[in-house]
């Protein structure tokens, strides 16, 4: 069955402390991975797409890398604006020459000052 | 902001009603996505509209129901409501339908809060 799991759950940082947030899947053929931020009661933001195992994306403070099973946000130096929940979500097989987006539970990232 | 709009922002109704969301996509997008997200549940896909015709189904109930116009806008009915089926409901648009072989970057809109009392 395709799955996406997001760690950890919640992650609390100090200020300019970096760190990263990991998904790893197993989907029947990786076709293409998004990373989106979502604010509490707000809809998800687009933030990346990865095509294909090796690449990487970059945006202010995150980074985005992608390997055969997994993918990595690496937040550098966060700011306390970089607080939200991060989604992981792989585009998958669905069914008559369709894909869809699965995505993981998140991690909520907490940056205090 | 992502150019997808979503109305209401909040709809508080009992157990047993029927309410209508609705939905317009970004100019340009043919393709319009439900989901559904609880705290305990994530974001689940509902349904997928692409030109007015259904394209996939998800985790969709059978009392929920969606439709895609000819101006693109598309409402999600739900009916018969539960307490259960208290959650945000998220409309997305994308250019792309979907197929294999092309990357379907969805774009998300605020969202509608939903309470069933």
């Amino acid at each position: 069955e395709d799955q996406v799991t997001q760690s950890p759950e919640a992650l609390r940082l100090q200020e300019g402390e970096s760190s990263s947030l990991n998904c790893s899947y197993t989907v029947s053929g990786l076709r293409g991975l998004f990373w989106y931020r979502q604010d509490p009661g707000k809809g998800p933001e687009f933030l990346f797409t990865l095509y294909s195992a090796g690449e990487e994306k970059e945006k202010e403070r995150l980074k985005a890398t992608l390997t055969k099973k997994e993918s990595f946000l690496h937040i550098t130096a966060p700011k306390p604006e970089d607080s939200a929940t991060y989604l992981c979500a792989v585009q998958a097989y669905f069914s008559g020459g369709y894909n869809k987006l699965i995505f993981g539970a998140g991690t909520r990232l907490a940056v205090h000052p | 902001d992502s150019g997808v709009t979503q109305t209401p922002k909040h709809l508080i109704t009992a157990t047993g009603q029927r309410v209508t969301l609705r939905c317009s996509p970004r100019s340009g997008d043919l393709s319009v996505y439900w989901y559904q997200q609880s705290l305990d549940q994530g974001l689940q896909f509902l349904i997928q509209y692409y030109n007015g015709e259904e394209r996939a189904k998800g985790n969709i109930l059978e009392r929920f129901s969606a439709q895609q116009f000819p101006d693109l806008h598309s409402e999600l009915n739900l009916s018969s409501l539960e307490l259960g089926d208290s959650a945000l409901y998220f409309c997305a648009s994308s250019v792309e339908q979907g197929r294999l072989g092309t990357y379907n970057e969805q774009f998300f809109g605020p969202g509608t809060r939903l309470t069933v009392l």
